[in-house]
């Protein structure tokens, strides 16, 4: 069974540092790409960048990039997604996902499926 | 960026009408590349249709998506009390790849 495990809720204080984590069973982890998106609360869905294991080529919104920073470990099935200094508006789900390769498109992923089961970062002093 | 707007926000029905979602696009999405979630509150989304009208494993027939171009639709035929939830469209046509805002379906 493809599954996709993320780490647990957490809670930080603006400026602190974050890194949070989705790991990968069930099927080869170099063979497609993860994808994050936020969910901000009661709000929709906002994708935030995709990463290949294999190269670790990275794909980042505008709206995200330089703002976190996505990367993978091969060698546990693991795809990361940290903050430096984290802000009150980075209060959040954040869910990872699987995407195909679209190997008819330049490689490029594809849509989401599996995600992972979420995990809420709330960020308040 | 590829703005896709979903109507209505909200639809309210009863349990076995038919639900016709839009989704449209401020430009072309290429290839048909567009793809309809399913949200019910505190769960991740899950993926229903990609490529516009090809159905993922296990869902159910009575799911079913149609377009291209600038406009989609997601179709709920006989709608089953589990349907009632939130609806995205998103396209991974061109990057950034974006969501619409989503479209609620509520019991009536």
């Amino acid at each position: 069974e493809v599954q996709l495990v993320q780490s647990g809720a957490e809670v930080k204080e603006p400026g602190e540092s974050l890194k949070i984590s989705c790991q990968a069973s069930g099927y080869s982890f170099t063979n497609y790409w993860i994808g994050w998106v936020r969910q901000r609360p009661g709000k929709g869905l906002e994708w935030m960048g995709n990463i290949y294991p294999t190269d670790s080529d990275t794909k980042y919104s505008p709206s995200f990039q330089g703002q976190v920073t996505i990367s993978v470990d091969k060698s546990t099935s693991t795809s990361y997604l940290q903050w430096s200094s984290l802000k009150a508006s980075d209060t959040a789900i954040y869910y990872c996902a699987r995407a195909p390769v679209m190997v008819t498109f330049g490689g490029v992923p594809g849509w989401f499926d599996p995600w992972g089961q979420g995990t809420l970062v709330t960020v308040s002093s | 960026e590829i703005v896709l707007t979903q109507s209505p926000g909200t639809l309210s029905l009863s349990p076995g009408e038919r639900a016709a979602l839009s989704c449209r696009a401020s430009q072309s999405v290429r290839s048909s590349y567009l793809a309809w979630y399913q949200q019910n509150p505190g769960q991740p989304p899950r993926l229903l249709i990609y490529d516009a009208s090809r159905r993922a494993t296990g869902i159910p027939d009575r799911f079913s998506g149609s377009g291209s171009g600038t406009d989609f639709t997601l179709t709920i035929n006989s709608l089953e009390p589990e349907d009632f939830a939130v609806y995205y469209c998103q396209q991974y046509g061109t990057s950034p790849r974006t969501f619409g805002q989503g479209t609620k379906v509520e019991i009536k």
